[in-house]
């Protein structure tokens, strides 16, 4: 296991379309975390999985935002009708509930609306 | 509501110097503090995981403290060089496996 995975790396989309993330957590972490960064700010939590539960959701996340974990393995973000103020790094990563390891974050992906 | 604020913001050190990194926290319920490195435009690589009951943790030439109860970490960086270069970023949860709340980070940049 090399660790969490996210897909794309990248993506570019006009404004008004719908985009979907995946991320691939670590295997054995039940618990997967979704976090949006915009350019020299720190990450900002959106949501959290465990398993195939969704346990909190932040109140940046708004009705056109939508994460799922089917099965409690990988998830998915998506987001309709982007606009432009949703360009930014979102960051997934996961941890076990026993957090005597912390957390391990993905690469992210760039999503850049214009 | 944990709020988490990074002192400095950027820091531009020459190469070989010792260099802190501050770190504080207003609510000292939390279940531990991490600390992460952040190459521009890439996710997060976690350096250090300090328990709750702990005061410190070292890795290689970093070394991290913990005071709770005043609700204050520090990074130390040794011997700082060009490849420390990054932002710095701590994080605490409340609980276990809770989300995490972060500070903004400190820009660090190391000049040869």
């Amino acid at each position: 296991d090399t660790g969490v995975s996210q897909d794309p790396r990248h993506k570019i989309t006009k404004r008004g379309q719908n985009v979907t993330f995946r991320c691939d957590p670590i295997s054995e972490h039940n618990r997967l975390y979704w976090y949006r960064q915009t350019l020299g700010q720190g990450p900002e939590f959106l949501t959290y999985f465990q398993n195939e539960a969704q346990l909190e959701k932040s109140r940046l996340l708004s009705d056109r935002f939508s994460a799922e974990r089917p099965k409690g393995s990988f998830s998915t973000l998506e987001i309709q009708r982007t606009e432009q103020g949703d360009s930014a790094m979102y960051l997934c990563a996961s941890s076990l509930v026993q957090g005597l390891y912390g957390y391990t974050f993905g690469s992210g992906t760039r999503l850049t609306v214009v | 509501k944990q709020e988490v604020t990074q002192i400095p913001a950027a820091l531009s050190v020459p190469e070989g110097e010792n260099l802190v990194l501050n770190c504080s926290f207003t609510d000292s319920a939390i279940y531990n503090l991490q600390w992460f490195r952040q190459d521009p435009g890439k996710g997060l690589t976690s350096l250090l995981l300090i328990q709750s009951s702990q005061r410190e943790q070292t890795s290689g030439r970093l070394n991290a403290s913990l005071d709770k109860s005043s609700g204050r970490s520090t990074l130390y960086i040794a011997a700082s060089q060009p490849g420390d270069s990054a932002t710095y970023l701590c994080a605490v949860p409340r609980t276990s496996g809770s989300r995490l709340t972060f500070g903004e980070g400190t820009q660090l940049t190391v000049n040869p």
